[in-house]
C-alpha cells in the first residue's frame, strides 16, 4: 500500500523559478525523508524532517512538514536545469517498522 | 569509499531462468534492502536485512529469495524468472534503523524477462 504520495505527478517549470512537491502520507511517522532520482540512476538522500519539526532548511531546499494534516512539502527555490529529476518522499510508517514507504515520486522538469 | 555497488548493471533473462543480483556496500552499514522499480509504482520494499545473517520479507517478496552471509553484501535471488520480475532492481543500505538514518541507493539492475 502507498504511504507517502506526491502532487503533482510531473512539474514542468523556467529555470530560477520555484518548484513546490508536496507528499501526503496515511499513518503517524516518526521522520520523513526526501530523496532525488535522476534519470537512470539510483535516489539519492535530500533531507530527513522528524516528526517533532516544522521546517527545515538545506541549502535551496525547504521542506514543511504538517503532522495534523499528514503532509509535507518540498521547495527547490532558484532552480536550475541539474534540479531536474524525480522526487520522492518516504516514510517510516508503522512505529518501529524498520523500513521505508516510498511515494510514486514528482518528476520535475527544469528548463532551460 | 565506493558505497553501494550492484551487479550486473543490466540482464535478459528468459521465462524460467534464474539468477542472482549482487549487492555490496563498503561503508560498515548493518541494514541492507532490495527495492524494485516500476513505471507509475514508485520503489517497493522487496526484502530487507537488519544484519548478517538476518533477512526478513518487505512488501513485495514472493518469488524472490535473499541471503546476507557477510555483512557487506545482500544477494536477491529469482529461482525461477516471470516477466512480471521485469523490474529496476536497487539496492540499499543504512547505518542502523531507518528513525533517524537515511539510506544509500546503488545505481539499479535493469532487469528484462522475455
Amino acid at each position: 500500500s502507498q504511504q507517502g504520495e506526491e502532487d503533482p505527478q510531473a512539474l514542468s517549470i523556467q529555470e530560477g523559478e520555484n518548484a513546490t512537491m508536496n507528499c501526503s502520507y496515511k499513518t503517524s511517522i516518526n521522520n520523513l525523508q526526501w530523496y532525488r532520482q535522476n534519470s537512470g540512476r539510483g535516489l539519492v538522500h535530500l533531507i530527513l524532517i522528524r516528526s517533532n519539526e516544522r521546517e527545515k532548511h538545506s541549502g535551496r531546499l525547504r521542506v514543511t512538514l504538517d503532522t495534523s494534516k499528514k503532509s509535507s512539502s518540498l521547495l527547490i527555490t532558484a532552480s536550475r536545469a541539474a534540479d531536474t529529476a524525480s522526487y520522492f518522499c518516504a516514510t517510516d510508517g508503522e512505529r518501529g517498522a524498520q523500513k521505508l514507504v516510498f511515494g510514486q515520486g514528482t518528476r520535475l522538469t527544469i528548463n532551460p | 569509499n565506493a558505497g553501494v555497488t550492484q551487479t550486473p548493471k543490466f540482464r535478459v533473462l528468459k521465462t524460467g531462468q534464474s539468477m542472482t543480483l549482487l549487492c555490496a556496500q563498503d561503508m560498515n552499514h548493518e541494514y541492507m534492502y532490495w527495492y524494485r522499480q516500476d513505471p507509475g509504482m514508485g520503489l517497493r520494499l522487496i526484502h530487507y536485512s537488519v544484519g548478517e545473517g538476518t533477512t526478513a520479507k518487505g512488501e513485495v517478496p514472493d518469488g524472490y529469495n535473499v541471503s546476507r552471509l557477510k555483512k557487506q553484501n545482500f544477494l536477491l535471488g529469482l529461482e525461477s524468472a516471470a516477466p512480471s520480475q521485469t523490474s529496476v532492481y536497487f539496492c540499499a543500505s543504512s547505518l542502523s534503523g531507518i528513525r533517524t538514518d537515511t539510506q544509500y541507493f546503488g545505481p539499479g539492475t535493469r532487469l528484462t524477462v522475455l
